[in-house]
């Protein structure tokens, strides 16, 4: 029961390079979702999709990019990092927006540097 | 309580002893409030929630306390077990959108033996 995978767990970039956070899910859910996690904070909606190839911003969206070509996968792209986006990044995934139960991935901890 | 700057509240319990963890939510809008727990390492994991049209609802070791006047949510935990140490989450669900939550900042919970 894989449920939802991310990779890598743990990451160091230098500021100004770019890397991609992968997330995968075998629960065939149509909603997937990235948040950011911070010292001494909740999480928060960086962006989310609500099925293949529909995206939209969360909270806060500057700096990432994400796409949703398949059901399975929704990556996560940092296109120039930077120290402010030193967090750890969840990934979640739900079949039914109604209900209120969404599974979490273990968490990717990127420092950047 | 509210937590200040970077720090979480933090609760610390004797093993057998009831917990009450609180929470202040922002939206009156929300139609579900959830608590997640998360443990160190990992994602959040789905406690238990409440519809906004109840007052209470419990579950395995835990009740859920709603109080839409003051905007106030609270997860007791009975018998609090060593394994219950995590930060727990409360988290809303606005509109039918469990893949759009908004995270409290969490409390510590810690059980002594």
């Amino acid at each position: 029961n894989a449920g939802v995978t991310q990779t890598p767990k743990f990451q160091v970039l230098k500021t100004g390079q770019s890397m991609t956070l992968q997330c995968a899910q075998d629960m065939n859910h149509e909603y997937m979702s990235w948040y950011r996690q911070d010292p001494g904070m909740g999480l928060r909606l960086i962006h989310y999709s609500v099925g293949a190839g529909i995206t939209d911003q969360g909270e806060v969206p500057n700096g990432y990019n994400v796409s949703r070509s398949t059901t399975e996968d929704f990556p996560l792209r940092l296109l120039s990092a930077a120290p402010s986006q030193t967090s750890v990044y969840f990934c979640a995934s739900t079949t039914d927006p109604l209900r209120t139960e969404a599974f979490f991935g273990q968490g990717t901890r990127l420092t950047v540097v | 309580g509210e937590s200040v700057g970077l720090h979480l509240p933090t609760l610390s319990v004797q093993e057998g002893d009831n917990s009450i963890i609180n929470c202040a939510y922002s939206n009156s809008a929300s139609d579900y409030f959830i608590w997640y727990k998360q443990e160190s390492g990992k994602g959040p994991q789905f406690i238990i929630d409440i519809r906004s049209n109840m007052d209470k609802r419990q579950g395995q070791r835990v009740t859920v306390l709603l109080n839409k006047t003051v905007k106030h949510l609270s997860l007791q935990i009975a018998a609090t077990q060593p394994g219950d140490s995590a930060v727990y989450f409360c988290a809303e669900n606005s509109g039918g959108s469990n893949y759009k939550l908004t995270f409290g900042k969490g409390t510590l919970l810690t059980v002594n033996p």
